[in-house]
């Protein structure tokens, strides 16, 4: 069973608009969200993260929500660029116990 | 380089053959973790090591796959009776300290079992 969802498995976006990419989790004892970027042939990087006791955290064009009585989290990209285009992978985990839980991922394909 | 560095980058086998993967871990990181990512998968958590030590290896999936780190640096994950199965991109990462949090990732060894 599936403990963290992205059931989005591709977005496009034109460059300079929003992008918004979504993550549903079931475990409620998971308590730091991170997002990881792929671009191919290359392993993930890290981009950004939010702990539970937060409900939103910035940097830069990339912000991320997140709503813990809906288990859900999202990621905005503002404003899109060409060179965000990359899977993006949500994961989880109850800090500092249990190794990352990660989502199948988002490909997005931002436009020019 | 200062990265997590994996090899082989590309190993192909056939069914049946033992196959050694090797990570190198950003030097002075305590945590390393070996997760596997199948096609259209999200990696998925096979084990980790803080220290020497293996101190969680529940998602190991069965007794063919073993990992050793007996020096607390370089890693080798052993697969033994390779199957079709098995074939995935196989992810190091390291972190500087056990505590989950930012993993830094090599860019893969990628296994084809025949």
């Amino acid at each position: 069973d599936q403990q963290v969802k992205q059931n989005s498995p591709s977005l496009s976006v034109q460059e300079g608009r929003i992008s918004i990419l979504n993550c549903d989790y079931t475990n409620s004892m998971f308590d730091y969200f991170l997002w990881y970027k792929k671009y191919p042939a290359e392993g993930p990087t890290f981009l950004i993260s939010i702990s539970s006791i937060k409900d939103k955290n910035e940097d830069g064009r990339f912000t991320v929500f997140l709503n813990k009585s809906a288990k859900h989290l999202s990621l905005h990209i503002v404003p899109s660029q060409p060179g965000d285009s990359a899977v993006y992978f949500c994961a989880a985990s109850v800090e500092g116990n249990t190794p990352l839980v990660f989502g199948k991922g988002t490909r997005l394909s931002v436009i020019a | 380089g200062a990265g997590v560095s994996q090899t082989p980058s590309n190993k192909v086998t056939e069914k049946g053959k033992y196959v050694e993967l090797r990570c190198d871990p950003i030097s002075g990181h305590t945590a390393l973790y070996w997760y596997r990512q199948s096609l259209g998968q999200g990696p998925e958590f096979l084990i980790y090591f803080q220290g020497t030590g293996a101190a969680d290896d529940s998602g190991l999936p069965n007794d063919r796959f073993f990992a050793v780190r007996p020096e607390g640096s370089v890693s080798t994950l052993k697969i033994q009776r390779t199957e079709r199965g098995d074939s995935a991109v196989y992810l190091c990462a390291s972190s500087p300290h056990g505590q989950v949090g930012e993993l830094f990732f090599g860019e893969g060894s990628r296994l084809t079992v025949l």
